[in-house]
């Protein structure tokens, strides 16, 4: 089974508006985080946000924030105010246990934001 | 600034031959990891390093691979004879291990790898 699930290969949002990225995770264990990563064309993985599985309140960054449902187990980004600079992949990642932990990646979304 | 530096950014090898892809973090951290990203597909998980040993490694990770850190501060993925589907986008990440992101990892600009 996927441990982690992101169902939308492909997104489009226009400049300014808000757009939900979905993510879906599998885990039994009660200790686990949650990424988002960001990859722009030239290929770098830039970390955007991180929510633990203890954490009472969503993480934001910035214009990030993730829309976190533990019962439903999913861990969806949020962007507010689209900018042209957002077009890239972004992939939703989970660590499981505590401590240092692997990263398991999906299989990523591909956001264009058009002028 | 960035967490970790790689080298060399792009890498064009023979098939059979080795490769070493290095690592340089900017800061003294202990936790290491490898992943690769075939093009166009998701990014996996290789090898995590710490404190100078293996600490974890997936079924990708064969006895054609190796990270070792030959001087306390580089780390390296080696690669002893590469082979076709070998060619990807090689990550290094590092966590920084501080109150508030100790779990975050931060990953290098990558290394592009292509076997011919």
């Amino acid at each position: 089974a996927q441990k982690i699930t992101q169902t939308q290969p492909g997104m489009f949002v226009q400049e300014k508006e808000a757009v939900t990225l979905d993510c879906t995770y599998d885990t039994s264990d009660p200790s686990y985080g949650l990424f988002w990563y960001k990859q722009p064309s030239s290929g770098e993985m830039i970390f955007l946000i991180y929510q633990g599985s203890y954490d009472q309140q969503n993480a934001t960054e910035g214009r990030y924030s993730l829309n976190f449902q533990k019962a439903r187990k999913s861990a969806n980004l949020v962007i507010s105010a689209s900018q042209l600079g957002d077009s890239a992949m972004y992939f939703c990642a989970m660590s499981e246990g505590a401590g240092f932990q692997k990263l398991v990646f999906g299989t990523g979304t591909r956001l264009l934001v058009s002028p | 600034e960035p967490e970790v530096t790689q080298t060399p950014s792009h890498q064009v090898t023979q098939m059979g031959q080795e490769v070493i892809l290095r690592c340089v973090p900017i800061s003294n951290h202990l936790y290491f990891y490898w992943y690769r990203q075939i093009l166009g597909q998701k990014v996996e998980f290789l090898v995590s390093f710490y404190n100078n040993e293996i600490s974890e490694k997936s079924e990708i990770f064969d006895d054609q691979f190796s990270v070792e850190r030959p001087d306390g501060s580089n780390f390296t993925l080696k690669i002893r004879s590469t082979k076709l589907e070998d060619s990807a986008m090689y990550f290094c990440a590092i966590e920084r291990g501080t109150d508030r992101t100790k779990e975050t990892q931060y990953f290098g600009p990558g290394t592009r790898l292509l076997v011919l």
